[in-house]
C-alpha cells in the first residue's frame, strides 16, 4: 500500500494563478482531509469529506474548493492564488469511528509570489 | 482562549534526560486526545493515544487530567531520535470527524 499520496511536492505560483493539489489514498478510508500548516503554527483544517460526494468546510475554507467523486481521490483547488496561501498543505485520510487516526501524505509546499 | 494550547519551546534536553510537556484544551466536553510527532519538513504521525487512566508505550507516558483540562507527555531516557515537534490533538465533543491540532512543542535532544 502506498498510503496517502500527494502531488506535486513543490510548486511556485504567481498571484492570480490557479492550481489543483492532488491527493489519493489506497486504504479505502472514508474520511479525507485537507490541512494547511504555516511556519510555527499548527495544522488548520481547510475542508474535509466523510465519503464520496460529501464535503464540508473546515476552519479556513476561503479561497479553496474541493470535490470527492471517488473514495480514493480528494483534490484541493486554488482558484486565484494569493500570497496568504503560501503554506505547506497536507492531505490525510482516516477510518470513521474509533479514534479517527489520521494518515498523512508527505505534503505539498506551495509558494505564491 | 485557543482550543488547544502548547508551549512552543524549544526544549533543549541532554541525551538520557527525562522531559515532559503539557497541552491544555478549552472544551471540557472534548472526547479523545492524542500526541502526534512531526519531524522537520515531514508529515505528522500518530505517537500515542491518551487514555483517562494514563498509558505507557516504552519510554513514553501520556496522561490525561480532565479536571484541569490538560494532557501531558513524558519521555524518559531521551534519545537523539526523539528530536521532533510534538503535536497535541483533541477530538470532540461533537462527533469525531474533526481534529484540533495544537501548534506543537519543539524538542531537541543534545548529545
Amino acid at each position: 500500500n502506498a498510503g496517502v499520496t500527494q502531488t506535486p511536492k513543490f510548486r511556485i505560483l504567481k498571484i492570480g494563478q490557479s492550481m489543483t493539489l492532488q491527493c489519493t489514498q489506497d486504504m479505502n478510508h472514508n474520511y479525507m482531509y485537507w490541512y494547511r500548516q504555516d511556519p510555527g503554527m499548527g495544522l488548520k483544517l481547510i475542508y474535509y469529506s466523510v465519503g464520496a460526494g460529501i464535503t464540508d468546510k473546515g476552519e479556513v475554507p476561503n479561497g479553496y474548493n474541493v470535490s470527492r467523486s471517488t473514495t480514493e481521490d480528494f483534490p484541493l483547488r486554488l482558484e486565484l492564488a494569493a500570497p496568504s496561501q503560501t503554506s505547506v498543505y497536507f492531505c490525510a485520510s482516516s477510518v470513521p469511528g474509533g479514534q479517527n487516526i489520521q494518515y498523512f501524505g508527505a505534503g505539498t509546499r506551495l509558494s505564491v509570489l | 482562549r485557543k482550543e488547544v494550547e502548547q508551549d512552543p519551546g524549544p526544549f533543549n534536553v541532554p541525551e538520557g534526560a527525562t522531559v515532559a510537556f503539557n497541552c491544555t484544551y478549552s472544551n471540557s466536553a472534548s472526547q479523545s486526545f492524542f500526541w502526534y510527532r512531526q519531524d522537520c519538513r515531514k508529515e505528522p504521525k500518530l505517537l500515542m493515544s491518551v487514555y483517562s487512566s494514563g498509558n505507557e508505550d516504552g519510554r513514553f507516558t501520556a496522561q490525561l487530567n480532565r479536571a484541569s483540562q490538560y494532557i501531558s507527555l513524558l519521555i524518559r531516557d531521551s534519545k537523539l531520535s526523539d528530536s521532533a515537534t510534538y503535536l497535541c490533538v483533541v477530538i470532540g465533543p461533537f462527533g469525531n470527524e474533526k481534529l484540533t491540532f495544537g501548534t506543537g512543542t519543539r524538542l531537541t535532544i543534545i548529545p
